[in-house]
């Protein structure tokens, strides 16, 4: 089955403790992206990869990192969490034509 | 700066038709998009629109117009389904990944 799977979907940490969003997908795809979702503010872009060991910043880059060592995996990391990174995180792929195939999200509340 | 308007919120009747609008303003344009979200769940794409024109997918068309920075969502014999949020994107990388979303139309179905 195609999917894009996120761990932990549910976390509740505090600040300054690092933390790791995973990201994996199986279809093969060359894009994969990190979203975050406000109230409000719709899905907004943390970084995207366009392949393995190319990484850019999107909209909101500030306090997270990723890398993309290998084709399938995307991690998201926060070194040192505020509670404003408290929010809703979707992973995605893309292979192009098929449009961007979201994990179920991961929901990370930072006190 | 990159900005895309659509209304926040859109009510309608089982059996109706209903439009959700979408204009945008963005430094680069590759294509519009579409995705669903229902309450809970991860956004899941409907459609893309690369060039000018009304593109169909069963109950669902989507329409551009590049020379108005506009689009559509068009929803056909609305079902209580149909009950979501409903996000246009401008693909800004070429990539059909790299994404700039609108903040959301919440379309209520009713009986």
């Amino acid at each position: 089955e195609a999917q894009v799977t996120q761990n932990p979907r549910y976390l509740i940490t505090v600040t300054g403790k690092k933390l790791t969003v995973t990201c994996s997908q199986n279809m093969n795809h060359e894009y994969m992206s990190w979203y975050r979702q406000d109230p409000g503010l719709g899905l907004r872009q943390i970084y995207y990869s366009m392949n393995v060991e190319v990484t850019d910043k999107g909209d909101v880059p500030e306090g997270y990192k990723v890398s993309r060592k290998e084709k399938r995996n995307f991690p998201l990391i926060l070194e040192s969490p505020s509670p404003n990174q408290t929010s809703l995180y979707f992973c995605a792929s893309s292979f192009g034509g098929s449009g961007l195939f979201f994990g179920e999200g991961s929901r990370l509340t930072v006190l | 700066g990159q900005s895309l308007e659509q209304p926040s919120e859109v009510t309608a009747v089982e059996g109706a038709i209903v439009q959700i609008n979408c204009t945008y303003q963005t430094s680069g344009f590759y294509g519009l998009s579409w995705y669903q979200q229902h309450d809970g769940g991860a956004p899941t794409f409907l459609s893309y629109n690369a060039l000018d024109g009304l593109e169909e997918t069963g109950r669902f068309s989507s329409f551009l117009s590049r020379s108005d920075s506009y689009g559509y969502l068009l929803l056909q014999e609305l079902q209580m389904k149909d009950s979501a949020s409903y996000f246009c994107a401008v693909e800004i990388g070429g990539s059909q990944g790299n994404l700039i979303f609108g903040k959301g139309t919440k379309l209520s179905v009713k009986p």
